[in-house]
């Protein structure tokens, strides 16, 4: 069983909707974060919370809004978005300190996101 | 800039062989760590192995170990005695000192096990 969950596991929507992603962590992490994963594409990092505290905002247009209200919580907001956002997306989370270089990160299921 | 190449975007195994995934890495950081990822069909990415900069020994864990090559800036996995449910997508990953925060990973290699 997976520490990190994420819900819904697949959605779609229309380009004019509003929805919103949730990532719970039951690991006791200090960090977490957002991934998106196309087709045929990297994984990109899209946005890192440590401590609550927004790090990173990796280029990522203002159609996504993350909200991090605790250490255990993140979601990501969505709306009007297009049809090149259908995508994976993964958030994971890590305990960040000192040893930063082996700070692991574990990642949950992912939302399999599709914009029509 | 960080990068990271895996030039076998796919492989197959005979099921019971051992297989070797490749990985090179672009860093000028001192420190780093290294990590591999399996992500099945379903979609969770799972981590599998750690290798530090520093460490001295081949990062081993059950079936799954590392090959680590500094000065070639190579860290291939290799996974031995391979099963059916090894079938899945295995991504190379790096953190480095200049970029603590983020993790960088590879285009992936899609490794089949063949019964």
């Amino acid at each position: 069983e997976t520490g990190v969950t994420q819900t819904p596991r697949h959605l779609v929507m229309g380009m004019t909707n509003k929805k919103s992603l949730k990532c719970e962590q039951h690991l006791g992490h200090n960090a977490m974060y957002w991934y998106k994963q196309s087709a045929k594409k990297p994984l990109e990092l899209m946005f890192v919370y440590n401590f609550k505290e927004q790090t990173e905002n990796n280029s990522v247009p203002s159609r996504f809004s993350p909200e991090c209200p605790n250490s255990s919580h993140l979601f990501l907001h969505l709306h009007t978005l297009q049809p090149e956002d259908s995508a994976l997306y993964l958030c994971a989370s890590s305990q960040d300190g000192d040893r930063w270089a082996k700070n692991i990160q574990y990642f949950g299921a992912g939302t399999r996101l599709s914009v029509l | 800039a960080q990068k990271i190449t895996q030039t076998q975007p796919g492989m197959f195994v005979q099921e019971k062989e051992a297989v070797t995934l490749d990985c090179t890495y672009d860093t000028s950081d001192q420190s780093y760590g290294l990590f591999w990822y399996k992500q099945p069909s379903s979609g969770e990415m799972i981590f599998l192995i750690y290798q530090g900069s520093y460490d001295e020994q081949n990062a081993t864990e059950g079936r799954y170990s590392l090959n680590f090559q500094k000065a070639r800036k190579s860290a291939n996995l290799v996974i031995s005695a391979s099963q059916l449910g090894d079938s899945a997508m295995y991504f190379c990953a790096m953190r480095g000192e200049t970029s603590y925060d983020k993790v960088i990973f590879g285009p992936g290699t899609s490794l089949s096990v063949i019964p």
